[in-house]
């Protein structure tokens, strides 16, 4: 079935660490995306990718860093810079169709906590 | 400076009742606007608006745009308790970006 899958569903960081969540899709999408959602908040873009090997920085970059080697993958890593991470994540992949629409499709998410 | 704008923030309404819920954007580049609705994880595709004053609807939920007043509406007729949710609009520039705003919290009362 085609998709976009994340992992883990559920993170603990400790303070100082880095940790990488997984973002992969399988629908051969070219725009890939990173969210971040606060507690009965709505979402806000950390970076995103619209090819391989190339990314910009959303609204929210800072404390973080991506990479976008290859098309089904877009990883997230919340380095020990972002001081505030505790944070539900989620990452989203689109296709633009003939007309230039474009509809965006969700991953599960991933719920990262620090203690 | 690009931006998503929805209200109300948040709503309080008894089962039954009609919603209207607003988002305008400031955008250079404008493609399309999207609603999703989000109950606990990921959200739910609802609408993509790309011509204006076309209305789209989908049992009770129906939506349109307004591309002169830079502006979309989603209205919720007959609301159910299951309609309760963060419902976010979306809107997509040239070159895909995609930004949300903050969303709306709907909480449908029995």
């Amino acid at each position: 079935d085609g998709g976009i899958t994340q992992s883990p569903k559920y993170l603990f960081r400790k303070e100082g660490q880095n940790v990488t969540l997984s973002c992969e899709q399988n629908l051969n999408h070219d725009a890939m995306y990173w969210y971040r959602q606060d507690p009965g908040q709505g979402l806000r873009l950390i970076y995103y990718s619209q090819i391989v090997n190339d990314f910009q920085k959303g609204d929210i970059a800072e404390g973080y860093s991506v990479s976008r080697e290859k098309k089904e993958s877009f990883p997230l890593t919340v380095t020990s810079a972002q001081k505030n991470p505790t944070a539900f994540y989620l990452c989203a992949s689109s296709i633009e169709s003939g007309v230039g629409n474009t509809e965006a499709f969700f991953g599960q998410g991933t719920r990262l906590t620090v203690v | 400076e690009d931006k998503v704008v929805q209200s109300p923030l948040s709503l309080v309404v008894h089962e039954g009742d009609t919603v209207t819920l607003n988002c305008s954007y400031e955008v250079t580049n404008f493609r399309s606007l999207l609603w999703y609705k989000q109950e606990k994880k990921a959200p739910t595709f609802l609408f993509m608006l790309t011509s204006s004053g076309i209305e789209k609807k989908s049992g009770r939920l129906s939506s349109i745009l307004d591309k002169k007043e830079l502006s979309s509406i989603l209205n919720i007729t007959a609301t159910q308790t299951g309609d309760s949710a963060i419902y976010l609009c979306a809107v997509v520039w040239y070159g895909n970006k995609l930004v949300f705003g903050a969303g709306t919290i709907l909480r449908v009362k029995s």
